[in-house]
């Protein structure tokens, strides 16, 4: 059973480009969150997606958005990238429709965002 | 809004010894996460505490949770070198359908032989 995958592992911009980040949530589970993690310190909620829509949101600015696909995958896209915006990204999964475990959330590996 | 707050922040230890690490949070939650995070890594799900009174324990490591004083423990007992870690508690604010997750700060873990 594959967990939480996420990709690309690394990745390295210049301020003001664009990225694209994509999760695949652990099988079974329908809801994916997003986090922002900078260098020591907590992980920060970005926003969460169900049923291909943003649920909730973060104290994020609107170059932070995301999607959600039909088989439950997401995509984070940040725009016109700035320094503070180098982080640690991870991308959680969960399932709102279960009634037997609707408490897991398990995380991804993440991926390492450097913007020069 | 909901608050979370670990302490202590940084923790330096010898193997052998037991310590307590303590997580606060200021409006009611009916569960507490607990993660390890290794350095570069991503989270590593150790406890989910589920209601007043829950003790969940996994090899050196227990955890429990008080909701009427919003305050979680994570006792390491006879520590040993792979244990060092940053650990985080995280909770989720009582809303219904939310699964957010409001993160404390995280406490460094540092075990010395």
């Amino acid at each position: 059973d594959a967990g939480v995958t996420q990709s690309p592992t690394h990745l390295i911009k210049t301020r003001g480009q664009q990225v694209t980040l994509r999760c695949s949530p652990k099988s079974g589970h329908d809801t994916v969150s997003w986090y922002q993690q900078a260098l020591g310190q907590g992980p920060q909620f970005i926003f969460q997606y169900y049923e291909e829509e943003e649920r909730q949101r973060g104290n994020f600015p609107d170059r932070f958005s995301g999607h959600q696909f039909p088989n439950y995958s997401s995509e984070l896209n940040v725009n016109a990238l700035l320094l503070g915006d180098s982080a640690l990204y991870l991308c959680a999964s969960s399932s709102t429709g279960s009634t037997v475990r609707p408490y897991e959330q398990y995380f991804g590996p993440g991926t390492r965002l450097t913007v020069t | 809004e909901l608050k979370v707050e670990q302490n202590p922040l940084f923790l330096s230890m010898q193997e052998g010894k037991n310590y307590t690490i303590y997580c606060n949070y200021s409006t009611t939650s009916d569960r507490l996460y607990w993660y390890r995070q290794d350095p570069g890594k991503s989270l590593e799900s150790l406890f989910v505490l589920l209601s007043n009174g829950a003790v969940k324990q996994e090899g050196r490591l227990m955890a429990s949770l008080d909701t009427k004083a919003r305050l979680s423990t994570l006792h390491i007992t006879a520590a040993v070198h792979d244990l060092s870690a940053t650990y985080f508690c995280a909770v989720p604010p009582r809303t219904q359908g939310a699964q957010k997750l409001v993160f404390g700060q995280g406490t460094r873990l540092t075990i010395n032989p």
